[in-house]
C-alpha cells in the first residue's frame, strides 16, 4: 500500500518570503501521480500543481513550484513570493498507475501542512 | 458549469440516526468518490464509483452505503449514526476517460460538516 508523509503539521512565514514544505511517500510502482492541493479556509479543495513520475522536469504553475526527487521519493512544494491567500491547509497526494490502470484513480493523502503567511 | 456540488453544507444528527448526503456533478465525469476528513487529518477514502451502477470500497466503507444509478449522483447513505462518524465529508470526481489529455485531476465539493451527538 502507498503511504503519503507530511512531516510539517505547521509552518509559518512573512509574506513576499519563500516557504518550503516537505512530502514523501512510499510505493513499489514505478509510475504514479503526485499533486499539491491547497484547502483555505473555505475548506474548498483546490489544486495547486501536479507532477507526473516519468517526467524529469519539475513542475512549475507560476509562483508554485516542485523539487521531484524520485530516487528519496521526496515531492516538496516551494511557494514563492508568498501572499496572504496562501493561508492554508496544503495537503500532498498520490495516485499509482496500479490505480490508474485498474480504471479508479484513487487519492492517498497525506495529514497535510497548515502554512500561515504573516502580514 | 457548477461542477461538484454537494447537500447539506451541515447536518447534526444524532446516535442512531440515518441520512443521506447528496452529491451531483455537472461535467459528465465517469469516476466519483466520497472522503471523509477528520480533525487535523487528512482526507481518507470511503467509497468510489467507475460508473452507472459500479461501486467500490475505499479505506473506510463501514457504517456507510453508496448508490450510483446516474453519472452525474453519487449519494452517500448513513446507517444508524455513530459519534465516530462525526467528520467532514466531501464528495469528487474525475473524468476517468484516458488519453492526451489525462490529468487525474480531482474536483472536489465544498464539503458537508456532519457531527453526530
Amino acid at each position: 500500500a502507498q503511504t503519503v508523509t507530511q512531516s510539517q503539521p505547521e509552518m509559518s512565514v512573512q509574506e513576499a518570503e519563500t516557504v518550503t514544505l516537505s512530502c514523501t511517500y512510499d510505493t513499489s510502482e514505478n509510475n504514479y501521480y503526485l499533486f499539491w492541493y491547497k484547502q483555505p479556509p473555505s475548506r474548498q479543495m483546490i489544486l495547486v500543481i501536479r507532477q507526473e513520475a516519468y517526467k524529469q522536469q519539475n513542475a512549475t504553475e507560476n509562483r508554485f513550484s516542485v523539487n521531484f526527487q524520485k530516487a528519496a521519493k521526496s515531492f516538496s512544494l516551494k511557494i514563492s513570493d508568498s501572499q496572504l491567500g496562501d493561508t492554508a491547509m496544503y495537503f500532498c497526494a498520490f495516485t499509482g498507475s496500479a490505480s490508474v490502470n485498474f480504471g479508479n484513480e484513487k487519492l492517498t493523502f497525506g495529514t497535510g501542512t497548515r502554512l500561515t503567511i504573516i502580514p | 458549469n457548477a461542477g461538484v456540488t454537494q447537500t447539506p453544507k451541515f447536518r447534526i444528527l444524532k446516535i442512531g440516526q440515518s441520512m443521506t448526503l447528496q452529491c451531483t456533478q455537472d461535467m459528465n465525469h465517469n469516476y466519483m468518490y466520497w472522503y471523509r476528513q477528520d480533525p487535523g487529518m487528512g482526507l481518507k477514502l470511503i467509497y468510489y464509483s467507475v460508473g452507472a451502477g459500479i461501486t467500490d470500497k475505499g479505506e473506510v466503507p463501514n457504517g456507510y452505503n453508496v448508490s450510483r444509478s446516474t453519472t452525474e449522483d453519487f449519494p452517500l447513505r448513513l446507517e444508524l449514526a455513530a459519534p465516530s462518524q462525526t467528520s467532514v465529508y466531501f464528495c469528487a470526481s474525475s473524468s476517468g476517460t484516458g488519453g492526451s489529455a489525462i490529468t487525474y485531476e480531482q474536483y472536489f465539493g465544498p464539503g458537508t460538516r456532519l457531527t453526530v451527538t
